[in-house]
């Protein structure tokens, strides 16, 4: 059983398309996040959202909007993709915020715009 | 953006124990330090974590400086599936939580 799961593995689409990443866990979290890994494999936080509340917003453009129906998914929606949201993003999920008790990831999305 | 600093790449023989440092000289008082690993095409994994003591658990022991500037992720006996990137990670509440490049550990038979 997969304690943190994404789909797709693999997303390729054109530019200026509209596209979601779902993400669930099953670990019972209550905090899940958005981080984005780019080419030279720095992973940075996007998002994490506790209590179906925003608690952390990088400064990512506002075409990237998380939405977390219940605490156990976390699902990322781009809007107008552009070549430059070429990247992996992961989900990842702790217990408490701030992962004082580690995070756990997903696999990863290999999201690439054409 | 990364507040640590490790080296590129490191080598170690199978069965070995394998030390790998990092330095987080800008350290706050409420960050953990974290460790974590990736493998090619997955996502990081938990490897362990401290504040101010050294820490155990079943994969790895973490030592951490007296002045907290410094730590060091120990491996007792590498193994040919611990051969990943090793990210070594301060965090405070998940705030400006940054992986940088790492350190690229080949573990040889």
């Amino acid at each position: 059983d997969t304690a943190v799961s994404q789909t797709p593995k693999y997303l390729v689409t054109q530019m200026g398309n509209d596209k979601s990443i779902k993400c669930e866990q099953n670990l019972g979290h209550d905090t899940m996040y958005w981080y984005k890994q780019d080419s030279k494999k720095f992973l940075k936080i996007m998002f994490s959202y506790n209590n179906k509340e925003l608690i952390i917003n990088e400064t990512v453009p506002n075409r990237f909007s998380p939405k977390s129906p219940d605490k156990a998914h976390l699902n990322l929606h781009i809007n107008s993709l552009e070549l430059g949201d070429s990247a992996v993003y992961f989900c990842a999920s702790s217990l408490g915020q701030g992962g004082r008790n580690g995070y756990t990831f997903g696999s990863g999305t290999r999201l690439t715009v054409v | 953006d990364a507040k640590t600093t490790q080296p590129n790449s490191m080598e170690s023989n199978e069965e070995e124990p394998v030390h790998l440092p990092c330095n987080h000289s800008t350290i706050s008082g409420t960050d953990y330090i974290h460790w974590y690993r990736q493998l090619p095409s997955q996502g990081p994994e938990y490897v362990i974590h401290g504040l101010t003591s050294n820490v155990n658990n079943r994969m790895a022991s973490l030592a951490i400086a007296e002045d907290r500037k410094s730590s060091t992720l120990i491996l007792h006996r590498a193994t040919l599936r611990d051969a990943a990137v090793y990210y070594c990670i301060l965090d405070n509440y998940g705030q400006n939580f940054v992986f940088g490049p790492g350190t690229r550990l080949s573990v040889l038979p």
